[in-house]
């Protein structure tokens, strides 16, 4: 089992450009989170999905960033424009029921310049 | 608000010493806490939960309601305890909504 799987590792852009990060779950897994970890930081809850259903993105940024989950599956977080605040590390992770435990993938690093 | 505190960035211990990673909440309901870790190059992880009352890989934590404190203990560190630990809360929800504190960086030294 591969775990869930992130893309890319590491981003470097500049500002005002934008950006898009990919994450597979395990499979099987329903229930997927992004969360955002700056430096020095823990993780903060971006938003959960329930299938392809946002249950809860109270804490995304609205007016810059995104997210979908159009068949329940793969999820694509993007950011547009990108600003320098926004450098940070971005986790998906994935349960297999609403509250189950979590499993973290590697992260995606992005640097804005 | 629900809110995590973890006092230290940095403890270091030499291998065999007692460790105590500390962590206090704040929150008005009852509280699910956890403690996950995350190795050099390895991704977050969970290490243990307060419901579970397990003791993993030789750590323990108690769920102190009167201080309102979760700490992690070892009675004897390793070199492979060396890890990044995040204490974290949930309110009531299982895993749903994690809030994480910022973080302690344990170091075992030989």
């Amino acid at each position: 089992e591969a775990g869930v799987v992130q893309s890319p590792r590491y981003k470097i852009i500049e500002k005002k450009q934008p950006v898009a990060f990919w994450c597979n779950p395990i499979s099987g897994h329903n229930t997927l989170y992004w969360y955002r970890q700056n430096l020095g930081q823990g993780p903060e809850l971006l938003i959960r999905y329930e299938n392809e259903e946002a249950v809860d993105d109270s804490q995304l940024p609205k007016d810059r960033f995104s997210a979908e989950r159009l068949k329940g599956v793969d999820s694509t977080l993007k950011i547009q424009p990108a600003e320098l605040g926004d450098s940070a590390v971005y986790l998906c992770a994935s349960s297999a029921k609403p509250t189950g435990e979590l499993f973290f993938g590697e992260g995606s690093r992005l640097t804005v310049l | 608000a629900q809110r995590v505190t973890q006092p230290e960035k940095l403890l270091s211990v030499f291998k065999g010493a007692p460790v105590e990673l500390k962590c206090n909440y704040s929150y008005s309901g009852s509280p699910e806490l956890f403690w996950y870790v995350q190795y050099s190059r390895q991704r977050l992880q969970l290490l243990l939960r307060h419901i579970s009352r397990e003791s993993i890989k030789g750590f323990t934590a108690d769920l102190n309601k009167g201080e309102t404190s979760f700490h992690l203990k070892k009675p004897f560190a390793q070199e492979e305890d060396s890890a990044m630990y995040y204490c974290a809360l949930s309110g009531n929800t299982g895993f749903q909504k994690l809030v994480f504190g910022t973080g302690t960086r344990l170091l075992v030294s030989p």
